[in-house]
């Protein structure tokens, strides 16, 4: 079951955007708009931040944005704040055979 | 408020079997489909499994398919993952999570971990 590709880590100064790539295959990423992606600090649980590509959850700041162009899909986050800084992984449904993929995850690190 | 709590998690040697249950609370369990996530010390996340709402339905990573076998008690709000001939690479932290639409999971519990070792 390959991971999706993410780069090991990103970074940038306060107030910048950085933009979080996530790529997988014509089988996955490149074949449903069922990619979400997930912010998981040190010692807790992954969250929830973008689904179906590029919604929002109820909470989640509208600097998180998400978007998909062929097998790759994107993070970004505009206006970085030091609480950003953590583990970012894309997911995508896979099909009923594989069913979920998850990403290799990136490193945020606010400078 | 909307919880999970993950519960099973310990210490067994190569081959030996583990349950782990997720005890969940403040919705409608049997409305959701339930999934379990794994991550490896320091590694990412790694899909692991799937039942839909009525338990009708399962899914599993093609790596674990045979080994692992994903329950659920609505009566219980429960969520069950037996794990069998158990090898080092499955030492992890074990998720459950809440299905909140095909693609993502909207609710996490804080985990449980297994350790794999002689």
């Amino acid at each position: 079951q390959s991971a999706l590709t993410q780069p090991r880590s990103v970074s940038g100064s306060p107030g910048q955007s950085v933009t979080i790539s996530c790529t997988g295959s014509s089988s996955d990423v490149g074949d449903y708009y069922f990619v979400s992606w997930y912010q998981q600090h040190p010692g807790t649980a992954p969250k929830l931040m973008i689904y179906d590509v590029s919604k929002r959850p109820s909470g989640v700041p509208d600097r998180f944005s998400g978007s998909k162009s062929g097998n790759t899909a994107s993070l970004t986050i505009s206006g970085l704040q030091a609480e950003d800084e953590a583990d970012y992984y894309c997911c995508s449904y896979a099909g009923i055979y594989r069913f979920y993929v998850f990403g290799t995850g990136t490193e945020v690190t606010v400078l | 408020e909307v919880h999970l709590v993950e519960s099973g998690g310990g210490s067994v040697q190569p081959g030996g079997s583990l349950r782990l249950s997720c005890a969940a609370s403040g919705f409608t369990f049997s409305r959701y489909a339930m999934h379990w996530v794994r991550q490896t010390p320091g590694k990412g996340l790694e899909y692991v499994s799937t039942i839909s709402s009525n338990g009708g339905t399962t899914y599993y990573a093609n790596s674990l398919k045979g080994r692992f076998t994903i329950s659920r008690d609505n009566s219980k709000n429960t969520l069950s993952l037996q794990m069998g001939s158990l090898r080092a690479e499955d030492t992890a932290v074990y998720f459950c999570a809440r299905g909140g639409g095909l693609g993502h999971t909207d609710v996490w519990g804080n985990g449980t971990t297994v350790t794999v070792s002689s």
